[in-house]
Order: structure tokens, then C-alpha cells, then sequence
């Protein structure tokens, strides 16, 4: 298992503006990866950020918008760029460390965009 | 592409069993896995199961799976009130892939 910590845990936000979002592990993980929840919805992976490389952005999303960093294997940020309302979300970073391809999750930075 | 299908919501009464179901289309899934999330929370892994499995029993829940019908159950026994969460299946279908989430089941327990 992994601990995975998240800050913040919760913000409100202008429209306009950028927020980052910080996750520490542990752990020294090879992944980290990156989801968003809309409210009410599942998750929907945004990217995958790797320690020495650029972040890969699953469909419908762009670095531009969610720029990453990865500076070490215990820490990334995720950037939400020029936030919109429809961007109010949970955030959630987690990693695979587990040999049954478990992931586990941090507690989440609830984003509301006003 | 993969998709996982859960029903939304699930109301049972505090002391009765619970079985929330989930229906997935990968055939090359090696394991499934259900998740838990209180309010407020992250997820948190509450089992998982290998696809040539049937069944895992872990105290009170008890995971049944039929791989012909890509069918898979949680049971929880003896719900009690702390047990009101949503519960998201995930499937994963190679150990180096990030997994794929079910919208999630609502489950409200009355007491």
C-alpha cells in the first residue's frame, strides 16, 4: 500500500484563474497518476506523469491546460489552468504499487470554480 | 474500449445483506476490483479478486465473480450505517495500466 497525501484539500477558485495541486507518496512509485471526478460521476483518468519525462494526457485533455510536473519518484502537481466553472472537481492523484495492479488514492482536492 | 456498468443507487435496511452489482465488457481483465468512497474521502481499495477466481471472502464481504457473463458482485453482510458510501468497480486488465471505473453504486443504509 501507499500513504498519498493531497493539498489542498479543498479550494474555491475565480474563473480566470490557476490553481496547483500538490500530491507527496511515501514512496518511491515509477507512476503517478492523475484522475478527475465531476460531481456525481466516476473517474476519468486524465494523465499519467513519469518521473523524468513528459506527462501522458489521455483523450480530451491537453497539457496546456493540465500542465504536470514530476521532479521526483514521491512528487507531482497538477496545474488546472484558466479555470472555468466547468472544471469544479475532485481532483484525485494515486499510484500502483501493488502486485494485483491495485491503485491507491489520496483524499482528493475538492475544486469549486466560481 | 472498456466499459464497467454499476447500478446507481442502492437502499437496504441496517442489519440485512447488501449485493451491489457490476457488469464489465474486457474479456482479458486479470483482476476486478471494488473501491469505497465515504464523503468527502479518496477511494479506498476494499478487495480485489483474480479473474480465475470465483469467489473471495474477506470477513464480512464476500466477491463473486462469473467470468462468462462478466459478472461481478460485492456482498456486504450485516450492513450497518458505516457502510452508506459509494462503491466503484474497476477492472484492469494488465498489471502496468491504470484501471477503469464503473460510475459508482450509492449505498444508502436506514437504520
Amino acid at each position: 500500500s501507499a500513504v498519498i497525501s493531497q493539498k489542498p484539500s479543498r479550494d474555491i477558485c475565480q474563473r480566470g484563474t490557476s490553481l496547483t495541486i500538490q500530491c507527496q507518496v511515501d514512496s518511491q512509485v515509477t507512476m503517478m497518476f492523475w484522475y478527475r471526478q465531476q460531481p456525481g460521476q466516476s473517474l476519468t483518468l486524465i494523465a499519467t506523469a513519469n518521473q523524468g519525462s513528459e506527462a501522458t494526457y489521455e483523450s480530451g485533455f491537453v497539457i496546456d491546460k493540465f500542465p504536470i510536473s514530476r521532479p521526483n519518484l514521491t512528487f507531482s502537481t497538477l496545474t488546472v489552468s484558466n479555470m472555468s466553472p466547468e472544471d469544479s472537481s475532485i481532483y484525485l492523484c494515486s499510484v500502483q504499487t501493488g502486485g494485483a495492479g491495485e491503485l491507491f488514492f489520496g483524499e482528493g482536492s475538492r475544486l469549486t470554480v466560481l | 474500449g472498456e466499459d464497467v456498468e454499476q447500478s446507481l443507487f442502492l437502499s437496504v435496511r441496517e442489519g440485512d445483506s447488501s449485493v451491489i452489482n457490476c457488469t464489465y465488457t474486457d474479456s482479458s481483465s486479470t483482476y476486478l476490483y471494488w473501491y469505497k468512497q465515504e464523503p468527502g474521502a479518496g477511494l479506498q481499495l476494499l478487495t480485489y479478486i483474480f479473474s480465475n477466481m470465483d469467489m473471495k471472502q474477506d470477513q464480512r464481504l464476500t466477491v463473486l465473480l462469473n467470468k462468462k457473463d462478466k459478472h461481478l458482485s460485492l456482498r456486504i453482510a450485516d450492513t450497518q450505517t458505516g457502510d452508506s458510501a459509494i462503491y466503484f468497480c474497476a477492472e484492469n486488465n494488465s498489471g502496468n495500466t491504470p484501471l477503469v471505473f464503473g460510475k459508482g453504486t450509492r449505498l444508502s443504509v436506514i437504520a
